[in-house]
């Protein structure tokens, strides 16, 4: 199984100020297609988790463009350029290139 | 819309049987890779099956023998059939098409 490694686990960011959460993978998520299969979420508590970023880099449908996402391989980020108030919560990365689909450990962000 | 709607949590004693339910609106389970992912309490996010359109499923390996992922087309609804539960079991679990479309969950609560 594919192991998703989230650095930090938690992360106490100023107003304003931007944000970066990294993700490992125990091997690449490099399909033999070519694509690679990596998700960023974004979960409040007693929410589902809401997806912002899919396939790496693009960003969903309704989601602001301070957030981005980038990698390749085994190494995946997701940055906030500017942290709001809203952002708080718990972000996970999933990969979904091979069974069985993994996620990280989570990270929390918080305002400091 | 589309709008995923899960039912049939509860509080169950250990070694019983439990199915979930997941009503799905403006999108075709059957044309669609659906899944079921869970949530502990506390604790990160867990992906627990897939179905895709050909009726192939994947699973969790610690659910892999216990639980049973199927879909209805006729009734647009996608089912998790959990036999043999155990207090590990306990969860939030959320039915979605992965990565973009997530219902709100039905907790399961495994205790004697």
């Amino acid at each position: 199984d594919i192991v998703m490694t989230q650095t930090p686990l938690s992360s106490p960011v100023t107003l304003g100020q931007p944000a970066s959460i990294s993700c490992r993978s125990s091997q690449s998520l490099v399909r033999s297609d070519g694509d690679t299969y990596l998700s960023w979420f974004h979960q409040r508590p007693g929410q589902p988790p809401r997806l912002l970023i899919d396939s790496i880099s693009n960003r969903f449908s309704g989601v602001p463009d301070r957030f981005s996402g980038s990698g390749a391989g085994t190494d995946f980020t997701l940055k906030i350029s500017r942290v709001e108030a809203e952002d708080v919560g718990i972000y996970y990365c999933m990969q979904a290139s091979q069974f069985p689909y993994t996620f990280g450990q989570g990270t929390k962000l918080e305002i400091k | 819309e589309v709008q995923l709607v899960e039912s049939g949590g509860g509080l169950i004693l250990p070694g019983e049987s439990l199915r979930l339910s997941c009503a799905v609106s403006g999108l075709s389970v059957a044309t669609n890779f659906m899944s079921w992912v869970r949530q502990a309490p506390g604790k990160g996010l867990e992906w627990v099956a897939t179905i895709n359109s050909a009726y192939n499923s994947w699973y969790a390996d610690s659910m892999k023998g216990r639980f049973t992922i199927s879909r209805d087309n006729s009734r647009n609804t996608l089912y998790l059939q959990m036999n043999n539960l155990r207090a590990e079991d306990t969860a939030v679990y959320f039915c979605a098409r992965l990565t973009d479309v997530w219902g709100k969950g039905t907790t399961v609560t495994v205790s004697s």
